[in-house]
């Protein structure tokens, strides 16, 4: 099945850092979603992308689609103490949501005060 | 998402018995996705609904089903209980019209003992 690997597994950064975290997939997407999960809740949608090269920015975060398909990132800009939780990438194959999302296994971002 | 609500937060069972977990969705979205997120797993697709009808499901034996009902709401039922059965299940419903953003609810943690 589809592989989504996520990369770094964690992030140990100070408060104003700027934050940049990706995946990469061995098969081609067409849609990208990143979630931020906190401890005890479900993940929350951060950012949707539905075309390759798509550039989408939602407050501090940018996200973009890669060119290639394979590949998507995240960066948060001037970290602040919230944005502290584990950060998910997901992707669709089919683009019609008929085989659900395929995960990352997420990117643990702690900040350091 | 506002509005996904998910019942019982939590469900400890013993091994052989069988859970029913389930999910009220978002007004509007007619599609719900299941997902299992284990520890150290990751997120696992399990089942999408839509229209009432089971569309996909992921890798898991059939002891997994649900049903969606006529207003959109859904349950998951989980028979046969395994110890490995022990998770977080979420789940997300999700919009039509070509945007398949999926919005989850806070999850039912089940614990097999």
């Amino acid at each position: 099945g589809q592989q989504l690997n996520q990369s770094p597994q964690s992030m140990f950064i100070q408060e104003g850092e700027d934050v940049s975290m990706n995946c990469t997939s061995s098969s081609i997407f067409n849609t990208w979603l990143w979630y931020k999960q906190d401890p005890g809740e479900g993940p929350v949608l951060l950012i949707a992308l539905y075309k390759a090269g798509e550039l989408t920015s939602n407050g501090r975060l940018t996200a973009q689609f890669g060119i290639t398909r394979k590949d998507s990132f995240l960066n948060i800009s001037a970290s602040i103490p919230s944005d502290v939780g584990i950060y998910f990438c997901a992707g669709s194959y089919t683009g019609g949501g008929a085989d659900g999302l395929t995960f990352g296994k997420g990117t643990h971002l702690i900040i350091q005060p | 998402e506002a509005g996904v609500t998910q019942s019982p937060t939590h469900l400890i069972k013993t091994r052989g018995q069988q859970a029913t977990l389930r999910c009220s969705p978002i007004s509007g979205h007619t599609s719900v996705y299941w997902y299992q997120q284990a520890l150290g797993l990751g997120l696992q697709f399990l089942l999408w609904y839509d229209e009432g009808e089971e569309r996909n499901r992921g890798n898991f034996p059939p002891r997994f089903s649900g049903r969606q009902f006529p207003n959109y709401s859904s349950e998951l039922n989980v028979n046969a209980l395994e110890l490995e059965d022990s998770a977080l299940y979420l789940c997300a419903p999700s919009g039509t019209g070509g945007r398949y953003e999926q919005y989850f609810g806070p999850g039912t943690r089940l614990t097999v003992t």
